[in-house]
């Protein structure tokens, strides 16, 4: 399978914990994005890498939250101290940069569902 | 960006038809037209994408009329597999990145 992938799928974490999930991108694409998705609503977007650089960041992304992506391959999101409101499921997509249809269409990888108790 | 709506829900049956038409009146001329689909638990999966006229590939069809404010998705002879939540997005793909904003989505419940 050469999806995007993401671990772990389910984390269950107490409150005030730190929890890293890992996002590995399809091969040959260039930018990695991280959502994150909560019941009911579609996936709100929290950050985005082009390469090893991080180019965005939602207001969404408060500073427990990090996002690394050294080699510009795989990526990981970190979130410190969780709190109860962080539950969610944390949603990792790659594209490949270019333009016209078909380029720079983003593909999602299933997702981390993240419980803070 | 564009911001789209599209009915909250649909209902249908096995082998019909299911066009669900998402609106976005502020389409700018940059802007693609792109699908995802949703099932509980999973990720979003892309489906297809325009820019005008109709795209068709294996799973759907997408017609985009002239004017481009709005879009329909088109499932030919759908089964209970594809009860899911569908989103329609717009975005500009000659920007650098594409920003994906998903609104609530269409949730399409297929009986037998």
């Amino acid at each position: 399978d050469t999806g995007v992938s993401q671990n772990p799928r389910h984390k269950i974490t107490k409150r005030g914990q730190n929890v890293t999930f890992r996002c590995d991108p399809i091969s040959e694409h260039n930018r990695l994005y991280w959502y994150r998705q909560t019941l009911g609503q579609g996936p709100e977007f929290l950050t985005y890498f082009q390469n090893e650089a991080q180019l965005e960041k939602s207001r969404l992304l408060s500073d427990r939250f990090s996002a690394e992506r050294p080699k510009g391959s795989f990526s990981t999101l970190e979130i410190q101290r969780t709190e109860q409101g962080d539950s969610a499921m944390y949603l990792c997509a790659s594209s490949r940069s270019g333009t016209g249809v078909g380029t720079d269409t983003q593909y999602f990888g299933p997702g981390t569902r993240l419980t803070v108790l | 960006l564009a911001k789209t709506t599209q009915p909250i829900s649909m209902d249908s049956y096995e082998g019909q038809e299911v066009n669900i038409t998402c609106s976005h009146n502020n389409i700018a001329t940059n802007d693609y037209i792109t699908w995802y689909q949703q099932f509980p638990s999973q990720g979003p999966r892309f489906i297809i994408q325009g820019y005008k006229t109709k795209v068709t590939n294996e799973v759907a069809s997408l017609f985009i009329p002239a004017d481009r404010k709005s879009s329909t998705l088109s499932l030919p002879r759908v089964s209970l597999s594809d009860t899911a939540v569908y989103y329609c997005l717009v975005g500009d793909m000659n920007t650098g990145f594409q920003k994906l904003v998903f609104g609530t989505g269409t949730r399409l419940l297929v009986s037998p």
